[in-house]
């Protein structure tokens, strides 16, 4: 079945350190996102990427980076400059109908 | 970005229908009303989408006002696994126009026995 696959589904991080989220999707879905999600918010759009090698930043990029070398994958890194780093990532891509979501990744800092 | 505005919460009894509003008034003639429901500690799942007409499909119902200002999502007849927050959504129709999307807090829906 086509989706998208999210991994890990829980990250711990130390202070300091980057972390990379993976995201890849076989939907052959050009559009990518990424969006941050804290508790009892809605989501906010971090980066989204509309084509392999091209990326926007969204509203909340800062401390953030991605990468497009592939349709298939849009990796996020969670730099050290991103100081409030817990929180609930999604990733999705777009199609015709709508977005597919991936299950999330889980992001705590210790 | 056209914005659409939601209740924050709403409860229903198991069994009964629910109705899900949501305001667009800023809507343009080529945004898509999508609606899409998270349950705790997954991402986003789509329900449907319209653009003119009502829709129907297996989860749900969307009527759509004639001047396309609302809509509203109908549960037919809530279950317990229907308690989750309904995002009410606008994109725009051409695929190639891959715009950023917004999300607002959506509403949480409470269904009880």
């Amino acid at each position: 079945d086509g989706g998208i696959t999210q991994s890990p589904k829980y990250l711990f991080r130390k202070e300091g350190q980057n972390v990379t989220l993976s995201c890849e999707q076989n939907l052959n879905h050009d559009a990518m996102y990424w969006y941050r999600q804290d508790p009892g918010q809605g989501l906010r759009l971090i980066y989204y990427s509309q084509i392999v090698n091209d990326f926007q930043k969204g509203d909340i990029a800062e401390g953030y980076s991605v990468s497009r070398e592939k349709k298939e994958s849009f990796p996020l890194t969670v730099t050290s400059a991103q100081k409030n780093p817990t929180a609930f990532y999604l990733c999705a891509s777009r199609e015709e109908r709508g977005y597919t979501f991936g299950s999330g990744t889980r992001l705590t800092v210790v | 970005d056209a914005k659409t505005t939601q209740p924050n919460s709403m409860e229903s009894n198991e069994e009964e229908p629910v109705h899900l509003p949501c305001n667009h008034s800023t809507i343009s003639g080529t945004d898509y009303i999508h609606w899409y429901r998270q349950l705790p500690s997954q991402g986003p799942e789509y329900v449907i989408h319209g653009l003119t007409s009502n829709v129907n499909n297996r989860m749900a119902s969307l009527a759509i006002a004639e001047d396309r200002k609302s809509s509203t999502l109908i549960l037919h007849r809530a279950t317990l696994r229907d308690a989750a927050v309904y995002y009410c959504i606008l994109i725009q129709g051409a695929t190639g126009t891959a715009s950023k999307l917004t999300f607002g807090t959506g509403t949480r829906l409470q269904v009880t026995l």
